[in-house]
């Protein structure tokens, strides 16, 4: 089936530590997003990226890297440098047109 | 940048009808769009309007007025499963596909 799969569904990191959090889609999109959402607030845009190597900032890329050397994957590393990384995650991705963005299932960060 | 607006919460009763208002300012409009998310998941897409008028999918529907930067979701026949978090949000045309979203409005059905 085609669709846009993110994992792990739930990560525990420990403060100081840089973590990966996967997205990978099969619709042949050339857009995929990143997004972070915090409770009682909308999505925040952290990084997208348009078309294989090549990436752009968000509005709160600060403490975080992205790559896009495949079409189908997007992973998102959140690094040490980020001062509040626990979130809900969610990446996206859209085809020519974009009138639909597809979500993955989401990855629930959590510092201890 | 753009700022959309929407109320935090709504309550209604099982089978009623409920209005989720949604307003934005922006320039270089490319579309609204509405998403359903349930508490600890993705959200999943209802609608997406370009053009002024409304636009009915089963016992949902969504308006737009472009002069007025004013959409509305519109849920018919509630039901119990219809609690969730709706999102309204806004795409433009120098952003090719990203989305600007409101905070959301929790929808709660009441039996």
């Amino acid at each position: 089936d085609g669709g846009i799969t993110q994992s792990p569904k739930y990560l525990f990191r420990k403060e100081g530590q840089n973590v990966t959090l996967s997205c990978e889609q099969n619709l042949n999109h050339d857009a995929m997003y990143w997004y972070r959402q915090d409770p009682g607030q909308g999505l925040r845009l952290i990084y997208y990226s348009q078309i294989v190597n090549d990436f752009q900032k968000g509005d709160i890329a600060e403490g975080y890297s992205v790559s896009r050397e495949k079409k189908e994957s997007f992973p998102l590393t959140v690094t040490s440098a980020q001062k509040n990384p626990t979130a809900f995650y969610l990446c996206a991705s859209g085809g020519a047109g974009n009138t639909e963005a597809f979500f993955g299932q989401g990855t629930r960060l959590t510092v201890v | 940048g753009q700022n959309i607006d929407q109320p935090t919460e709504m309550t209604a009763t099982e089978g009623a009808i409920v209005q989720i208002n949604c307003t934005y300012q922006t320039s270089g409009f490319n579309g609204l769009f509405w998403y359903q998310q349930h508490a600890g998941e993705a959200p999943t897409f209802l609608s997406y309007n370009v053009l002024d008028g409304l636009e009915e999918k089963g016992r949902f529907s969504s308006f737009l007025s472009r002069s007025k930067g004013y959409s509305y979701l519109l849920l018919k026949e509630l039901q119990m499963k219809d609690s969730a978090s709706y999102l309204c949000a806004v795409m433009t045309t120098d952003s090719w596909g990203k989305l600007q979203f409101g905070a959301g409005t929790q929808v709660v059905v009441t039996p």
